[in-house]
């Protein structure tokens, strides 16, 4: 069954980094793209960026060009999110999410999430 | 980019009562539009994609509607079980764009 495995919560100071895996199972891992989506506390799902697993190609959200890069590693069949200059706006739960082989857009599984907090 | 606004925010409801939820794209998609579900705590679920397919095991008092700018989710009779926020999302183009979200409780 396909799987998306995240790493685990994280506490940040400001202007640190910080940096999210997704380790994929149960399917072939560079026939998807993989987005991350964040959601922060009591908000809705923001779109942050997209990675072709075969092509290493990436899309990112305009608000964070600069501050996120999105890569993968075949060999392990694992997804990376590393967002830079961390504020306090930034604390939010980040999920990996796959996107189909007919739509890169339309996540059909989603990671268990992985909640970020950005304090000093 | 394209904005997608969802009305209303939040929805009061009874359980069998029919439920509709409305998706604006502010240029037209096509018909690709996907709605999820997000219960309290959960992760998002895709429940419907093409603006009108169910997604494989997504009940069938669950349907979708609309092409180009204007959609509609409706849930035909409402279970205890629906309470939830629910999310379109346009995916004809990156940036992959939500909407606001309309979170559903139960009268």
């Amino acid at each position: 069954q396909v799987q998306l495995v995240q790493s685990g919560a994280e506490v940040k100071e400001p202007g640190a980094s910080m940096k999210v895996s997704c380790k994929a199972s149960g399917y072939t891992f560079t026939s998807h793209g993989i987005s991350w989506v964040r959601q922060a506390p009591g908000q809705g799902l923001e779109w942050m960026g997209w990675i072709s697993a075969y092509t290493g190609n990436t899309n990112y959200a305009q608000k964070l060009q600069g501050r996120v890069t999105i890569t993968t590693d075949t060999s392990t069949s694992t997804a990376y999110m590393e967002l830079r200059s961390l504020r306090s706006d930034d604390t939010a739960v980040y999920y990996c999410a796959r996107g189909t082989i007919s739509a890169a857009g339309k996540f059909d599984y989603w990671g268990q999430g992985t909640l970020v907090t950005v304090s000093s | 980019d394209i904005q997608m606004t969802q009305s209303p925010s939040s929805l009061s409801a009874s359980v069998g009562d029919r439920v509709t939820i409305t998706c604006r794209a502010s240029q037209g998609i096509g018909n690709y539009l996907a709605w999820y579900q997000q219960k309290p705590g959960k992760v998002p679920k895709l429940l419907i994609y093409a603006a009108s397919t169910l997604q494989s095991g997504v009940p069938s008092r669950f349907s979708g509607s609309g092409s180009g700018t204007d959609f509609t989710l409706t849930i035909s009779s409402l279970q205890s079980e629906d309470v939830a926020t629910y999310y379109c999302q346009k995916y004809n183009s990156a940036p992959y764009t939500f909407g606001q979200g309309t979170k559903l409780e139960i009268k």
